[in-house]
């Protein structure tokens, strides 16, 4: 069964400093996508960042960046320069391809960026 | 453009009426859909998905039901509503292919008094 944990249910982080939010899963699958999802106040899902299992290569995205263990099954997912509008929720998911593609995500971080 | 509509945006209701929830997608065809609910201050619980018509996988047994009556239509409905439905409904759907991950609807905010 797919699982996705991120055991950091709050992080906080100075404004231009970075940070990282951990995630781990489990699946029986080989091929599937990992991903990260931002939920600001306005609580709209927004898509961050993916990674393609079968790469390994980490992915970026300007200041967003993942570091992927494929071994380990972590997927952290790096900010760097933190700006205010960062603050949201942090959700880590991941997809199995199959015909139905379903995607499970994590509990959520809750990050707050401070001036 | 492919874009995603959910309604209602709030719903209060009382324990015991019924509930529906309506998403609908357009500027695609035969796309995977998806009920999600979000509980305060947790993550995202995968209800229901489609991938055709009339076709409805439920992932958690529950006072829920989902249908599909048209090719780009989802609806997640209750007979008869508990205090545990409250919640935040999100309705999501995958784009051509799940690399592009999900897009998700803008949310349904449902208290049961």
């Amino acid at each position: 069964a797919q699982t996705v944990t991120q055991s950091q249910p709050e992080m906080s982080v100075q404004e231009a400093e970075t940070v990282t939010l951990s995630c781990t899963y489990d699946t029986s699958e080989s091929d599937y996508y990992l991903f990260w999802y931002k939920q600001p106040p306005s609580r709209q899902m927004i898509l961050v960042i993916r990674q393609e299992a079968y790469k390994q290569q980490n992915a970026t995205e300007n200041r967003f960046s993942v570091n992927f263990q494929k071994a380990a099954k972590s997927f952290s997912l790096k900010i760097s320069d933190s700006q205010l509008g960062d603050a949201a929720m942090y959700f880590c998911a991941q997809g199995e391809k199959t015909s139905y593609d379903k995607v499970i995500f994590g509990p959520g971080t809750s990050l707050s960026v401070i001036p | 453009s492919q874009t995603i509509h959910q309604w209602p945006a709030t719903l209060v209701q009382p324990v015991g009426s019924p509930l529906s929830l309506e998403c609908t997608v357009e500027g695609t065809s035969n796309p995977n859909l998806y009920w999600y609910r979000q509980a305060a201050g947790r993550g995202l619980q995968l209800l229901f998905y489609s991938v055709g018509i009339g076709q409805i996988s439920s992932e958690v047994p529950q006072n829920l039901s989902a249908s599909r009556p048209q090719d780009r239509q989802f609806i997640l409905s209750s007979k008869k509503l508990l205090l545990s439905d409250s919640g935040f409904y999100l309705c999501a759907w995958r784009g051509d292919s799940l690399f592009y991950g999900y897009t998700f609807g803008s949310g349904t905010r449902l208290t049961v008094v």
